[in-house]
C-alpha cells in the first residue's frame, strides 16, 4: 500500500540556520511526491513536487527537496530559515489509484 | 486559493442532524476532492469527483455522501452527524501537474 511517513512531529531551528523536514515514502512504481505548507487557519498551499527528472527540485519561498530513490526519501530543505517559515508541513504521495496520501505533518518552528 | 471557496467556514451542529458543506471553484477543474484534517492523521480523503455526477469513495467515506451536479460545485453531506465527524474539512481541486489546490476549510463541531 502507498504510504508516507514524516518521522518528526516537531522541528525547531534558529532563524538563519538551515532546516530539514523529513519524509519517507512507500509506493508501487514511480513516485509522484509533493510538499505542502499550512499556515494557521488556512488551507494547504502547494510548495513543490517531484515527478521525474532532476532529483533536486526547487519550489516556492526558497524551499527545495531532494528525491532519493535508494532511501525512498523526499526531504524538504531550506538553506536559511525565516521566522515566517513557521508552519505545518505535509509530505504527500500520489498513489496507484491517483489519490493523494498525506503524511501526518511536521510542525516547523523557527525562533528568532 | 486558486478560486476555491467553502461555505460555511464554521458550523456547530447537534448529533443526528444532517449537514451539507459546499465547495465552489471558478476555474473549471475536472477533479475535486473532500478531505478531513485531524491531529495526528494529516489529511484523509473522504470522497472525490472526476466530473459532473461522477464520484467515488476515498479512505474514510463512511457516514458521508457527495454530489456534483455542476462543474463548479461539490457538496459534502453528513446524513446524520456524529461527534466523530468533528473536524476541519477541506476541499481541493487537481491542478495541471497533479498538484492539488485547497480551499480555506470548514471547521465543523458536532455537539
Amino acid at each position: 500500500a502507498q504510504s508516507v511517513a514524516q518521522p518528526e512531529d516537531q522541528v525547531n531551528v534558529a532563524e538563519g540556520n538551515p532546516l530539514t523536514v523529513k519524509c519517507t515514502y512507500s509506493v508501487s512504481g514511480n513516485p509522484y511526491l509533493f510538499w505542502y505548507v499550512q499556515y494557521p487557519n488556512r488551507g494547504l498551499q502547494f510548495l513543490l513536487k517531484y515527478i521525474t527528472g532532476d532529483n533536486l527540485v526547487k519550489g516556492s519561498y526558497g524551499f527545495e527537496a531532494e528525491f532519493n530513490k535508494s532511501q525512498t526519501s523526499f526531504h524538504l530543505k531550506k538553506p536559511s530559515a525565516l521566522v515566517s517559515d513557521s508552519a505545518l508541513y505535509f509530505c504527500a504521495v500520489r498513489d496507484i489509484n491517483n489519490d493523494m496520501r498525506f503524511g501526518a505533518g511536521t510542525r516547523l518552528t523557527v525562533k528568532p | 486559493d486558486a478560486g476555491i471557496t467553502q461555505s460555511p467556514r464554521h458550523k456547530v451542529t447537534e448529533t443526528g442532524t444532517p449537514v451539507t458543506l459546499r465547495c465552489h471553484q471558478t476555474e473549471n477543474h475536472r477533479y475535486m476532492y473532500w478531505y478531513r484534517q485531524d491531529p495526528g492523521h494529516g489529511l484523509r480523503l473522504i470522497h472525490y469527483s472526476y466530473g459532473v455526477k461522477d464520484t467515488d469513495k476515498g479512505e474514510v467515506s463512511d457516514g458521508y455522501s457527495v454530489s456534483r451536479s455542476k462543474t463548479e460545485d461539490f457538496l459534502l453531506t453528513l446524513e446524520s452527524a456524529t461527534s466523530s465527524q468533528t473536524s476541519v474539512y477541506f476541499c481541493a481541486v487537481l491542478g495541471p501537474s497533479y498538484e492539488q489546490y485547497f480551499g480555506p476549510g470548514t471547521r465543523l463541531t458536532v455537539t
